[in-house]
């Protein structure tokens, strides 16, 4: 079975700086897709960015980039210039494509944006 | 506009007493999924549905039921919620199953069963 793993369960971040949130994940799977999420406070979940998996180069939007090393089954998020807006809980979420179409997703990490 | 309904919002019960939580989409979605979200634990996923009367058992799906009638309706029944099934609940959408199609997400429900 697939497993989603985020090891930061916090982080904080000085405002307009750099940020990187960490996700790896476990599958046999060779075609899968990966997505970001956010959660701010409203709890409304809001998708970042996504990446499939048999795509080398990394997905980008706006300030959001990830790092994705397929052999080292990581996809991190890297976000950019960091505003108070950023501040929530970021999900990473595996997603199936081979067999059922279950949706994996990490515990989170919960982002604070110093000012 | 295109969305995600839940209801109720919150939801307050006793162990014991069925309940449904609604769900709907208006983007004609042929995917819809229900999750639960605990603290330390993340999203995790109850059901899921690739299609009108096509549902599949995600990883947490003991003491729920799920029907899938209509394309645009998938609802959450509880027949007799116990206080583990406190948490909050989310019901999400996508145009495909196994896809990069995004998930689009209802608001959240809050249910406390005391």
């Amino acid at each position: 079975a697939q497993t989603v793993t985020q090891s930061q369960p916090e982080m904080s971040v000085q405002e307009a700086e750099t940020v990187t949130l960490s996700c790896t994940y476990d599958t046999s799977e060779s075609d899968y897709y990966l997505f970001w999420y956010k959660q701010p406070p409203s709890r409304q979940m809001i998708l970042v960015i996504r990446q499939e998996a048999y795509k080398q180069q990394n997905a980008t939007e706006n300030r959001f980039s990830v790092n994705f090393q397929k052999a080292a089954k990581s996809f991190s998020l890297k976000i950019s210039d960091s505003q108070l807006g950023d501040a929530a809980m970021y999900f990473c979420a595996y997603r199936s494509v081979e067999g059922d179409d279950k949706i994996i997703f990490g515990k989170g990490t919960r982002l604070h944006i110093l000012p | 506009e295109a969305q995600v309904t839940q209801n109720p919002r919150y939801l307050i019960t006793v162990t014991g007493k069925k309940l449904t939580v609604t769900c709907s989409q208006n983007m004609n979605h042929e995917y819809m999924s229900w999750y639960r979200q605990d603290p330390g634990l993340g999203l995790r996923q109850i059901y899921y549905s690739m299609n009108v009367e096509v549902t599949d058992k995600g990883d947490v799906p003991e003491g729920y039921k799920v029907s899938r009638k209509e394309k645009r309706n998938f609802p959450l029944i509880l027949e007799s919620p116990s206080p583990n099934q406190t948490s909050l609940y989310f019901c999400a959408s996508s145009l495909l199953a196994g896809a990069l199609n995004e998930q689009f997400f209802g608001p959240g429900t809050r249910l406390t069963v005391l």
